[in-house]
């Protein structure tokens, strides 16, 4: 019982393209989203986070997208870098229990110089 | 995310042994979180504790796993008569405020249990 999907396991992008990393939920009680960033060896680092209050949050190259009617939200990166190259989880909770994430199972993107 | 440490990094353990994993959180913060991640898997949330509280166990197995935050020292996760399924990555994070609206969590680097 996956309630948060990231449907690909991989992305492989130029320098200095963009970089879309996709997400669904099925949980309508999800009501704030956040992407984290991992890098082998390490924890999971925040990145950003979007309330279902709003359809767009944006941090410097970072944007993530919201679409609540098709329970989807996206994370675009522009222009990508190398050092963005890591395994990126969306994560989605609600209900009050701001604490318990629903992570996905993670998208592996490389940015090739 | 330096700020959460965890020790031991990795944890070999034979079959029916006992794993205790540490977790200290970042300076200032009161609430941690543990999170296991099984391999081809994301994260899932096994347990929240304060100091000398459990505030929520709905993620921990109901036999062999449990774990304390003592008044004094680091959270301690514990498995007894660990098996092979045991195997994962369990990431510690903490927050100053308990995951209250729109709070981030701070995970520390993990300790990948490997039972032989």
């Amino acid at each position: 019982d996956q309630q948060v999907k990231q449907n690909s396991p991989s992305l492989s992008v130029q320098e200095g393209r963009i970089s879309i990393l996709n997400c669904d939920y099925t949980n309508s009680m999800f009501d704030y989203f956040l992407w984290y960033k991992k890098y082998p060896a390490e924890g999971p680092t925040f990145l950003i986070s979007i309330s279902s209050i709003k359809d767009k949050n944006e941090d410097g190259r970072f944007t993530v997208f919201l679409n609540k009617s098709a329970k989807h939200l996206s994370l675009h990166i522009v222009p990508s870098q190398p050092g963005d190259s890591a395994v990126y989880f969306c994560a989605a909770t609600g209900g009050g229990s701001n604490y318990k994430l629903t992570f996905g199972k993670g998208t592996l993107l490389t940015v090739n110089p | 995310n330096a700020g959460v440490m965890q020790n031991p990094r990795h944890l070999v353990r034979r079959r029916g042994q006992e794993a205790r994993l540490r977790c200290s959180p970042m300076k200032g913060h009161s609430h941690v979180y543990w999170y296991r991640q099984l391999p081809e898997e994301g994260l899932k949330f096994m347990v929240y504790l304060q100091k000398e509280n459990i505030i929520d166990e709905s993620g921990m197995p109901k036999e062999r796993f449990s774990a304390e935050f003592p008044k004094e020292g680091p959270s301690i996760l514990r498995i007894q008569q660990v098996v092979r399924g045991d195997s994962a990555a369990y990431f510690c994070a903490s927050s100053p405020f308990g995951g209250g609206d729109n709070e981030k969590l701070f995970f520390g680097s993990g300790t990948q249990l490997s039972v032989l």
